[in-house]
């Protein structure tokens, strides 16, 4: 099976701090993805990696940046919180190609609270 | 409008009745359909995959597709109370990553 692992189920942080939240995937997956979920905006794409070293922006990349450094673990950096990255996190991974292609598994989510 | 379009529901069924829930989207080079259920405070669970036109079934879900009216469906037969969650519609839109609908409320009656 394949194991999404986030490093928080829960986190509180205060407004302008750098927070950091991390994923690691255990099935040498490609692609990596970070979402949030909102009520009535449902999951938007902020950032995806398709490979160590390489990111693109998702619909919503303003106010935070990624890190893939090595193929398993994909960083989300919120360089100064603000209130309205109060959310749920999700990370997510993929293989390329083959009959399964595209199909996503999920972390168990990191929800944030900024004060 | 949106690219992926789902009714928010709440779908309200009996137990052992036929729930059917309905996707549409918006893009026609879409490749690759999913279905998702999600739990209240939990993360989205694949379910279903389906990539060419027609049904797939796995249990008691089948997946629809219908590429040419740009629709997708998902049926869950003799539906359980356990069944009753959010659905979320996904769909390849010129990009690895997925667009999701805004998901369907289901509610299975006991």
């Amino acid at each position: 099976d394949v194991k999404v692992t986030q490093s928080s189920r829960y986190l509180v942080k205060r407004t302008g701090e750098k927070v950091f939240l991390e994923c690691v995937q255990d099935m040498d997956h490609e692609n990596m993805f970070w979402y949030r979920q909102d009520p009535g905006l449902g999951l938007r794409l902020i950032y995806f990696s398709y490979d160590v070293k390489m990111k693109e922006k998702g619909d919503i990349p303003e106010g935070y940046s990624v890190s893939r450094e090595k193929k398993e673990r994909f960083s989300l950096i919120l360089e100064s919180a603000s209130t309205n990255q109060t959310s749920m996190y999700l990370c997510a991974s993929s293989l390329f190609g083959g009959a399964a292609d595209n199909e996503q598994f999920f972390g168990p989510g990191t929800r944030l609270t900024v004060l | 409008q949106k690219e992926v379009e789902q009714n928010s529901g709440p779908l309200s069924v009996p137990e052992g009745a036929i729930a059917s829930l309905n996707c549409t989207y918006s893009d026609r080079g879409s490749q690759s359909f999913f279905w998702y259920r999600q739990y209240s405070g939990k993360s989205p669970e694949l379910i279903m995959s389906i990539y060419s036109n027609g049904d797939k079934e796995d249990g008691r879900f089948t997946a629809q597709l219908n590429k040419a009216s740009q629709y997708v469906s998902l049926l869950i037969r003799d539906s359980q109370p356990s069944d009753s969650a959010t659905y979320l519609c996904a769909v390849t839109a010129g990009r690895r990553a997925l667009t999701f609908g805004s998901g369907t409320r289901l509610q299975v009656q006991p």
